[in-house]
């Protein structure tokens, strides 16, 4: 049962433009989110996060919006560069502190921008 | 931040045969986690691995395939035992420090 789900397996970004990477979920006792970028033959790298006590969350080019009700979530980049084409993944942990680290993942977006 | 490193990157094994990863973590991590990723899925918890204790297994994931070590708070292996090419996939380790989960480089395995 996937609790984490990306729906959008791939996205076509023209470089300069918005990509926008949605994610949804359905365990309501999720309660912090992520955003990791993996390129090929390299380990998830961690993004961005956001907590359940906030909407939105910034870091430069990133930001990440928090629906809680329509337990949705979206990673914004702003402009897009070639260098963030790869596979993006959504994860959200529970309780986190006591299950600490645990973390649920979605399939993944790969996201290709074009110059 | 942290470094995880991890081995082998990639190998090729002949089915019935038995792999062992490692990761070695440059800071102490109380708790390490083992996921598997299979071609266009997610990422799967197989275990999650404390130091002077036995790993917890995920739901369809067993000890006796999996078997976990973790001698230290720095360092973890995971063997993938009698394998089958049903087990090709990229083993991942991780761990969290500072409140941020690393992951170590992956390991792309194929069975044959």
């Amino acid at each position: 049962d996937q609790q984490v789900k990306q729906n959008s397996p791939s996205l076509s970004v023209q470089e300069g433009r918005i990509s926008i990477l949605n994610c949804d979920y359905t365990n309501s006792m999720f309660d912090y989110f992520l955003w990791y970028k993996k390129y090929p033959a390299e380990g998830p790298t961690f993004l961005i996060s956001i907590s359940s006590i906030k909407d939105k969350n910034e870091d430069g080019r990133f930001t990440v919006f928090l629906n809680k009700s329509a337990k949705h979530l979206s990673l914004h980049i702003v402009p897009s560069q070639p260098g963030d084409s790869a596979v993006y993944f959504c994860a959200a942990s529970a309780n986190r502190g006591s299950t600490l680290g645990r973390l649920y993942f979605g399939r993944g977006t790969q996201l290709t921008v074009w110059p | 931040s942290a470094v995880i490193s991890q081995k082998p990157s990639r190998d090729i094994c002949q089915r019935g045969t038995s792999l062992t990863i490692q990761c070695q973590v440059d800071s102490q991590v109380t708790m390490m986690f083992w996921y598997r990723q299979q071609p266009g899925q997610s990422l799967t918890l197989i275990a999650t691995a404390n130091q002077g204790s036995e790993a917890t297994y995920e739901s369809g994931f067993v000890i006796d395939k999996f078997p976990i070590s973790r001698p230290n708070l720095t360092f973890s292996t995971l063997t993938v035992s009698n394998m089958s090419p049903e087990d090709s996939s990229i083993y991942l380790c991780s761990g969290q420090v500072g409140g941020k989960t690393f992951f170590g480089q992956g390991t792309r395995l194929t069975v044959v």
